[in-house]
This record gives structure tokens, sequence and C-alpha cells, in this order.
């Protein structure tokens, strides 16, 4: 298996555009969660799914941002609008079952910089 | 206020010597506990994890130490190699009046130095 595959791997926006950040987890894997990581809060979990459906995402910092999981294979990401503080670097991550116990496979994260 | 605490943002180790990363956790609902390893433009990968019943769990250089009552876990690295240079975040898990609860310290930057 190719592993977590996201895209883009980097981003540069303006401020109020519209940015989605895209993810296909690992075959098989019924939970895909979404991370952000910035110096001053490091690795944070905005909204994880299970077998597609948002199971906590609490974590999401405004309405500004939504997630999708249409299909066992896909979730996007979506900050609309952007702002330049939403600049950091985007983890999706994929688990074969279960929250925290189970290991999680992660991608190589997306560079987002808006301007 | 963070549950999971990394308080040394960076630590520079001697190749060949022992890495000793800490990591403390406010609550005491959590009951698993993993570090992950972070290189640069790469995402995190799992490294070593202990269950709240045990005090160590060993994996060739790596061992982690939990100290339940202390809310206390570290990570040793023996021997320091310079490839070990990375970001390791500890992570806490468990479920607690509102249900499952992850959460990611926010790492500390090893160097190991040749």
């Amino acid at each position: 298996d190719a592993g977590v595959i996201q895209s883009p791997r980097h981003e540069v926006t303006e401020m109020g555009q519209e940015v989605t950040l895209r993810c296909k987890p690992i075959s098989g894997h019924d939970y895909l969660f979404w991370y952000r990581q910035t110096m001053m809060r490091g690795l944070e979990l905005l909204i994880y799914f299970n077998n597609n459906v948002p199971i906590d995402d609490s974590g999401m910092p405004e309405d500004r941002f939504s997630a999708k999981m249409p299909n066992a294979s896909f979730s996007t990401l979506k900050i609309q609008p952007s702002e330049p503080r939403d600049s950091a670097v985007y983890f999706c991550a994929s688990s074969l079952s279960g929250v925290g116990q189970e290991t999680q496979y992660f991608g190589p994260g997306t560079r987002l910089l808006v301007l | 206020d963070q549950q999971v605490k990394q308080n040394s943002p960076s630590l520079s180790v001697q190749e060949g010597r022992i890495s000793i990363l800490n990591c403390d956790y406010t609550n005491s609902m959590f009951d698993y506990f993993l570090w992950y390893k972070k290189y640069p433009a790469e995402g995190p990968t799992f490294l070593i994890s202990i269950s709240s019943i045990k005090d160590k769990n060993e994996d060739g250089r790596f061992t982690v130490f939990l100290n339940k009552s202390a809310k206390h876990l570290s990570l040793h690295i023996v021997p320091s190699q310079p490839g070990d240079s990375a970001v390791y975040f500890c992570a806490a898990s468990g479920v607690d009046n509102y249900g499952q609860n992850f959460v990611f310290g926010p790492g500390t930057r090893l160097s190991v130095l040749p």
C-alpha cells in the first residue's frame, strides 16, 4: 500500500480564498483523522471519522473549517474563507480500528501558507 | 490548558549517550500512551506505546517508562544515534466523561550530535 496520500503537498493562497485539502487513507482503515501542526500549539486533532461518519469535530477551530468523507477512500478539509492564522501543516492519518490504542499512519502533510 | 505537556522544546545529546524525553499529563482518565517520531517534511510515525497496566515497555534501543502516580512518562533512547534526530511527540488516550479523548503533546526536538 502507498500509505496515506495527501494533496497538495504545498498550498499558497491569499486571505479570503477557499482552500481544499485532500486525503486518501490506507485501504481498509476504518478511522480517518485530520490534524493541524503549528509551532505554538503543536499537533492538534481537528476531527476524526469512523466508517465515513464524523465522530468528534470538537477540535475544529471555527465554522470556516469543514471536513467531509464521502466514501471510504477520500476525505477533504475545507477552509472558507482562509485567514493568515490558518497557516500551518495539515496532516491526515488513518488507523485500522479504534482511537488511541491503534497506531495511526500519517500522510506527509500539506503545508498551507495564507498570505 | 494542555492535557499533555512536553516541557522541553529541544534536547541535544552526544552520539552514543542516552536521550531522555519527558512527558507529563493531567487527565487521570488517560490509560494508553504513545510516542511518535517526526522527520522534517514527513508525517509522524509510531515509535512505541505503553498501557497504564504496565510501567515499562522496551523495544530495542527504545524504552518507555510510565509513572502513573506522578502522571509522567519518559522515553529513553540508548545508545542515541544521529538518525534519531527528529521531533518526538508524546500522545495519550482514554475515555472520559465526554467520550474518547486522544491528545498529542507539543513535541520535543532531539538533536543527536556526532
